[in-house]
């Protein structure tokens, strides 16, 4: 099947700085990635949708400048959180959209990166 | 997208099979109904799928009824491992660019040994 993965599984990071999550789907290509964001004890929440080649759309109330989210690859995709603050502390979750006749075409999810900005 | 309704949660004994409901009254005719799942602190699953006709696969088994203003998914032997949030989603199918899921509040399965 589809496999998508992420990295890292998790990370703690220090008020300020940025931290890069990489979202790669393992044995399809992906012109399209999307990030979604969970807080605890809520649903997923769509940031933004990732094209390969070009410029990201995000969400309403994303900031896109704080997230920055680069498809350099038909199998890569990043979100650099810059200058990260504890209200940032999320689990942050990518998914890829198999193509047509793979997998049935369906979205697949990564497993998840948490988040926490101390 | 057509918006959809949960219930919250919902216990299941182990072995037993799980039905979960989904209202979806304002589904069009070129929305699907697809399920997915999310195992605490993991990504979602994809479980099935479908537009009108009943579909079962390896994991599950959806039933869709007739006005398609509802669906149910079946787990037809529930375990400890199935403990989850299930989302139901409505989402049109188009074909050109990928489109995002939207997922609401899912229902909270707890299988019970």
């Amino acid at each position: 099947g589809a496999v998508v993965s992420q990295h890292p599984s998790w990370v703690i990071c220090k008020s300020g700085t940025s931290v890069k999550i990489e979202c790669r789907s393992l044995d399809f290509q992906a012109t399209t990635m999307f990030w979604y964001r969970q807080f605890p004890k809520q649903s997923l929440m769509l940031m933004a949708t990732s094209n390969e080649g070009s410029k990201a759309t995000y969400e309403q109330g994303v900031e896109k400048d704080k997230f920055l989210i680069n498809h350099a690859s038909l199998t890569l995709s990043t979100l650099t959180v810059t200058s990260a603050h504890p209200e940032d502390s999320s689990f942050y979750i990518c998914s890829a959209r198999a193509p047509p006749g793979l997998a049935g075409g369906e979205q697949y999810f990564g497993p998840g990166t948490r988040l926490t900005v101390t | 997208d057509a918006k959809t309704t949960q219930p919250p949660s919902m216990d299941c004994a182990e072995g037993r099979a799980a039905n979960l409901p989904c209202n979806h009254s304002t589904i069009s005719g070129n929305e699907y109904v697809y399920w997915y799942r999310q195992i605490h602190s993991q990504g979602p699953q994809y479980i099935i799928h479908g537009l009108k006709n009943n579909e079962t696969n390896e994991m599950a088994s959806l039933i869709i009824t007739e006005d398609r203003k509802s669906s149910t998914l079946i787990l037809p032997h529930a375990t400890l491992r199935d403990t989850a949030v299930y989302y139901c989603i409505v989402r049109a199918i188009s074909s050109g660019s990928a489109r995002q899921l939207t997922f609401g509040s899912g229902t909270q399965l707890t299988v019970l040994p």
